[in-house]
């Protein structure tokens, strides 16, 4: 199946730092989506991006499908972005399955 | 007007104890799913109904067994249960399962604690 990896798995920030998460996916998709598990557990839809750019408020996404990755831009970041980021994909084959990657943990301090 | 919700929030019970948690979707979407969320943060599949119909069955136990009784509804039971059991169960939904524009929505988890 669709393999799915993220980077850095870990992150650490100051309050008002800018940072850039990274997902790789190993086949065709046609389905990306950002999360967000915030520190009470809940995952937070950021983004629908299996290609293009979107922006949305500090944060912003760009999937490149054909070289097979996709960024989460996070601007200014904040004590309440703390969490864990998660990139998931639904490959061309995968028929409703949604494969998530490990998840990058990030921590931003005041 | 929460989309996917979920019951319970939270779920104790002990080894050998049957449980069951429900999810119902008010978005009209024909597909719902179960996934669990495992110690180390690990996101996976249990399964899949569009319009009633179970068309993902990872590999799980047969102690699990989900159940649709309309396309809005999607309960997971859960048969002699076990301390590998807990972990937090996700429900979500799509429009469909195959679709370019066919985003998951996620309910908020339920944490099952086996002791």
């Amino acid at each position: 199946g669709i393999q799915v990896e993220q980077s850095p798995p870990d992150l650490i920030l100051q309050e008002g730092a800018n940072s850039t998460l990274r997902c790789n996916f190993s086949d065709s998709v046609n389905n990306l989506q950002w999360f967000h598990q915030n520190p009470w557990g809940q995952l937070i839809n950021l983004f629908y991006i299996p290609s293009g750019t979107k922006q949305n408020g500090r944060l912003s996404a760009t999937t490149v499908a054909t070289e097979r990755y996709s960024l989460l831009y996070i601007s200014s970041s904040q004590t309440t972005d703390s969490g864990v980021y998660f990139c998931a994909v639904r490959g061309g084959t995968s028929y409703g399955k949604l494969t998530f990657g490990q998840g990058t943990i990030l921590t931003v301090h005041p | 007007d929460t989309a996917v919700s979920q019951t319970p929030k939270y779920l104790v019970t002990q080894m050998g104890n049957d449980k069951s948690i429900k999810c119902e979707q008010n978005l009209g979407h024909d597909t719902m799913y179960w996934y669990k969320q495992d110690s180390k943060k690990f996101l996976k599949i249990m399964f899949s109904y569009n319009n009633k119909e179970l068309i993902i069955n990872e590999t799980v136990p047969n102690r699990f067994s989900p159940k649709s009784p309309d396309k809005a509804h999607l309960n997971l039971h859960i048969n002699s249960l076990e301390l590998g059991d807990s972990a937090v169960y996700f429900c979500a939904s799509s429009q469909d399962p195959v679709s370019y524009n066919s985003p998951l929505h996620f309910g908020n988890g339920t944490r099952l604690t086996v002791t």
